[in-house]
């Protein structure tokens, strides 16, 4: 079966200092590879996505990155975060062929920028 | 382009029943709906392939509409567990799967 993970759980970090998330996946090849970011009470943010390996598209301008070195590992990297970069990041995955597919979350990481 | 979810919230006593819209301007090839409890990551309901489906689980049903453009979560006799934010998550043609902005239900004792 799948599995998603994502490190660290949570984090406090400094405003001006870098970041960088992780997010992998286990137990699939190939899979489309998504990055979204929920404020506190708010909806979902799709911040990037990727379709193979080096391949991302962003969706939102922002002082944010993400890199796909291989199949099943996604990460999330700033080198300056911003107060408003606090919040909730989601991994998510789904098949990557075909329509239809359901997205499954890994357990976020829950960021809060002091 | 987002769909649009209605209710935003809506609080229940517990054995109540909800309904959940999910719209779009979008023609839709697909729905999904999921439930975030609080401090967690959304979780997959169930997904609504063609126009006129109906899909349940338990107490928890979703039909789809594809003339409408629409989509509706049926919550019958809610219970406790049942609190949390749904999103509704579609798929139409010529733009990539998008969330609602989701809606927020609390049941009480």
């Amino acid at each position: 079966s799948q599995t998603i993970h994502q490190w660290p759980a949570t984090l406090v970090q400094p405003v001006g200092s870098p970041l960088s998330l992780e997010c992998t996946v286990e137990g699939t090849s190939n899979p489309n590879l998504y990055w979204y970011r929920q404020a506190a009470g708010r909806g979902l943010q799709l911040l990037f996505y990727s379709v193979g390996i080096g391949q991302i598209s962003s969706e939102v301008p922002q002082n944010l990155s993400a890199s796909r070195p291989q199949d099943r590992q996604f990460i999330l990297s700033s080198k300056k975060l911003l107060l408003s970069d606090s919040g909730f990041y989601l991994c998510a995955w789904d098949m990557a062929a075909g329509s239809g597919n359901t997205q499954y979350f890994g357990p976020g990481t829950r960021l809060t920028v002091l | 382009q987002q769909p649009v979810q209605s209710p935003q919230a809506v609080i229940l006593r517990e054995g109540e029943d909800a309904v959940i819209n999910c719209s779009s301007s979008k023609a839709l090839y697909s729905v999904h709906w999921y439930r975030q409890k609080h401090g967690e990551a959304p979780v997959f309901l169930m997904i609504l392939l063609k126009g006129g489906e109906q899909k349940g689980h338990e107490k928890i049903s979703a039909s789809f509409n594809e003339k409408k453009q629409q989509s509706s979560l049926y919550l019958t006799a809610s219970q406790l567990s049942y609190s949390g934010t749904y999103f509704c998550g579609t798929e139409s043609y010529g733009q990539n799967f998008v969330f609602g902005p989701g809606t927020r239900l609390s049941v009480l004792p």
